[in-house]
C-alpha cells in the first residue's frame, strides 16, 4: 500500500482565496483524521471521521473550515476564505479502527497564505 | 476529555547514553497510548503503543515505553541513543479521539 496520500504537498495562495486539501486514506481503514501543525499550537485535531461520518469537529477553528468524506477513499479539507493565520502544515491520518490501532500519517500539505 | 503533557520541550543526550522522553496523560477509562516520531518535513511515524498487558512495551528502532498507571505516565526510553534518533517525538492518547502532546525535541550529540 502506498500509505496515506495527500495533495498538494505545498500550496501558496492569496488571502481570500479558497483552498482545498485532499487526502486518500489507506485502503480498508475506516477512521480518518485531519490535523493542523503550527509552531505556536503544535498538533491540533481538527476533525475526524468514522466510516465516512464526521464524529467530532470541535477542533475546526471556525466556519471558514469545512471537511467532507464522500466515500471511504477520499476526504477534503476546505478553507474559504483563507487567511494568513491559516498558514500551517495540514496532516491527514487514517487508522483501521480508531481507538487501539495506530494512525498512519500522510506527508502533509504545507499551506502558506499571503 | 483526554489530554497529554510532555513536560520537556527539548531533551539533550550524548550518543551511547540512555534516553528518556517523558509523557503523562489524563483520560477516562482504560488508556490507549502511543508514541510517534517526526523527522523534518515529514509526517508522523508510529513507534509503539500500549493497549493492555505488559507495562513495558517494545517498539521500532530499539525504543520502548513504560506504562505506569498510578503515575499516569508513559515515558519513552532507549538504552543507547543514536545521533539518528534526533527528531521530534509525540506522545498521544486515545480516549474518544486521538490527542497529541506538544512534542519533545530530542537532540543526540556525538
Amino acid at each position: 500500500d502506498a500509505g496515506v496520500i495527500q495533495s498538494p504537498r505545498h500550496e501558496v495562495t492569496e488571502m481570500g482565496q479558497e483552498v482545498t486539501l485532499r487526502c486518500k486514506p489507506i485502503s480498508g481503514h475506516n477512521s480518518l483524521f485531519w490535523y493542523r501543525q503550527t509552531m505556536m499550537r503544535g498538533l491540533e485535531l481538527l476533525i475526524y471521521f468514522n466510516n465516512n461520518v464526521p464524529i467530532d469537529d470541535s477542533g475546526m477553528p471556525e466556519d471558514r473550515f469545512s471537511a467532507k468524506m464522500p466515500n471511504a477513499s477520499f476526504s477534503t479539507l476546505k478553507i474559504q476564505p483563507s487567511e494568513p493565520r491559516d498558514s500551517a502544515v495540514y496532516f491527514c491520518a487514517s487508522s483501521s479502527r480508531g481507538d487501539n490501532t495506530e494512525a498512519f500519517f500522510g506527508q502533509g500539505t504545507r499551506l502558506t497564505v499571503v | 476529555a483526554q489530554s497529554v503533557a510532555q513536560p520537556e520541550d527539548q531533551v539533550n543526550v550524548a550518543e551511547g547514553n540512555p534516553l528518556t522522553v517523558k509523557c503523562t496523560y489524563s483520560v477516562s477509562g482504560n488508556p490507549y497510548l502511543f508514541w510517534y516520531v517526526q523527522y523534518p518535513n515529514r509526517g508522523l511515524q508510529f513507534l509503539l503503543k500500549y493497549i493492555t498487558g505488559d507495562n513495558l512495551v517494545k517498539g521500532s528502532y530499539g525504543f520502548e515505553a513504560e506504562f505506569n498507571k498510578s503515575q499516569t505516565s508513559f515515558h519513552l526510553k532507549k538504552p543507547s541513543a543514536l545521533v539518528s534518533d534526533s527528531a521530534l517525538y509525540f506522545c498521544a492518547v486515545y480516549g474518544n479521539k486521538l490527542v497529541f502532546g506538544a512534542g519533545t525535541i530530542l537532540r543526540v550529540k556525538s
